[in-house]
């Protein structure tokens, strides 16, 4: 069973672009949670959705930052316009039901460098 | 509110060599547990999870952690390390309000000496 899949796996871009991370979360999975990992603030949960519907993204940091679920399948995570500290690990993960006692699985991130 | 501490930043052991990682959480009630682990370059792995019953659980790669209810701990442990272990550690604690939010610890890099 195909896990969690994330692209692209490394960007580099320029301060001023407009970057987009996608995710594909494990099929069945009805939660999908995107996380921003850096040496200085550790592991930050960013936003989560649960049935394409956001319910949580108070850890969006600024309205550079966006996300969408316009399917089940599908996500994106939006910086625009990007700054060399939005430079960190992003990570997606998916989880299937609820209450609380169902493991996300993790995707093997997407490693930004704004220059 | 929910937190999760992990005392120990850092962590060396040689290999062979017994393991503790330490997790202390602060939840009001009897809490959903996780152990992660993250290799250089790769995703949280889940190594195990606790939810309620025998408080000792087991998980892949040998390890294993008990939950204490009277510390507010669920310390991971191994038996033996082996070099291939070395990577970082995050223990994890989720509500029972749903969603499946997960409060993760700043994580415990381990280092496993030949």
């Amino acid at each position: 069973d195909a896990g969690v899949i994330q692209s692209p796996r490394h960007e580099v871009t320029e301060m001023g672009q407009e970057v987009t991370l996608r995710c594909k979360p494990i099929s069945g999975h009805d939660y999908l949670f995107w996380y921003r990992q850096t040496m200085m603030r550790g592991l930050e949960l960013l936003i989560y959705f649960n049935n394409n519907v956001p319910i949580d993204d108070s850890g969006m940091p600024e309205d550079r930052f966006s996300a969408k679920m316009p399917n089940a399948s599908f996500s994106t995570l939006k910086i625009q316009p990007s700054e060399p500290r939005d430079s960190a690990v992003y990570f997606c993960a998916s989880s299937p039901t609820t209450g609380g006692n169902q493991p996300q699985h993790f995707g093997d991130g997407t490693r930004l460098s704004i220059l | 509110a929910q937190s999760v501490t992990q005392p120990d930043i850092h962590i060396t052991v040689s290999e062979g060599a017994s393991l503790e990682l330490r997790c202390n959480y602060s939840y009001g009630a009897t809490p959903y547990l996780f152990w992660y682990v993250q290799s250089p370059g790769q995703g949280l792995q889940l190594l195990l999870k606790y939810f309620s019953g025998d408080t000792l659980v087991q998980g892949i790669k040998g390890f294993e952690a008990e939950f204490k209810r009277s510390q507010s701990s669920f310390n991971l442990r191994k038996p033996s390390v082996h070099w291939s272990d070395a990577a970082e550690y995050f223990c994890a604690v989720g509500s029972r309000g749903g969603y499946n939010k997960l409060i993760f610890g700043a994580g415990t890099r381990l280092a496993v000496h030949p």
